[in-house]
């Protein structure tokens, strides 16, 4: 087992351009969230989804765009990057059908800096 | 508005010592209440988690103490030692397998030798 799993692990970026971060987890998990974490604001939620096919906006979705096509993959993509952007992102995945943990499984993120 | 509120920031402790970490919250609506602990440059992972049906819970040399009046509740790392130093978050959410985290703003924790 894998767990949850996340490409690239640095990037640089212009002001201006796209790219798309990939998260993958392997547990089954119906639930998959993504994170930023800038220095003193803690982890704060970008966007979510409860299952294959669904997305909901988390604290701070401004910038961002999400999808679900696949159950184990939760894609966050930046359309026009801005240097406020520059942040560490975490992927994270919980609940499998049946279980009784809502304990949330975090990837170990990925380093964006856009100049 | 922050609905979940940690401190210190940062926090300074000798080996062997106990270390205090403390969080309050805002919606009473909040019924379960995990710490995640976080390397340097690692993703947190769960380090305990309580619900509020009970006032504390110990794991190893982790406590969590629950105040519901008060809505408050805190950290207790026993004896800490150097391989404890990283940053803790509280978090609070709805009893909900899907409902999403709220976390604090994170402490910054260092054991010295």
């Amino acid at each position: 087992n894998a767990g949850v799993t996340q490409t690239p692990k640095f990037r640089v970026l212009k002001t201006g351009q796209s790219m798309t971060l990939l998260c993958a987890q392997d547990m089954n998990h119906e639930y998959m969230y993504w994170y930023r974490q800038d220095p003193g604001m803690g982890l704060r939620l970008i966007h979510y989804s409860v299952g294959e096919g669904t997305t909901a906006k988390g604290e701070v979705p401004d910038g961002y765009n999400v999808s679900r096509l696949k159950k184990q993959n939760f894609l966050l993509g930046l359309e026009s990057a801005a240097p406020s952007q520059t942040s560490v992102y975490f992927c994270a995945s919980s609940y499998s059908a049946g279980g009784t943990s809502y304990e949330q499984y975090f990837g170990p993120g990925t380093r964006l800096t856009v100049t | 508005q922050q609905q979940v509120k940690q401190s210190p920031q940062s926090l300074i402790v000798q080996k062997g010592g106990i270390s205090i970490i403390n969080c309050a919250y805002e919606n009473t609506a909040f019924d379960y209440f995990p710490w995640y602990q976080q390397f340097p440059g690692k993703g947190p992972a769960l380090l305990i988690a309580i619900r509020p049906d009970v006032s504390e819970k110990k794991e190893g040399r982790f406590t969590i103490s629950f105040n519901k009046s008060a809505k408050q509740f805190s950290l207790h790392i026993m004896d800490s030692q150097p391989g404890d130093s990283a940053t803790y978050f509280c978090a609070a959410s709805l009893n909900s397998g899907y409902s999403t985290l709220t976390f604090g703003k994170g402490t910054m924790l260092l054991v010295s030798p």
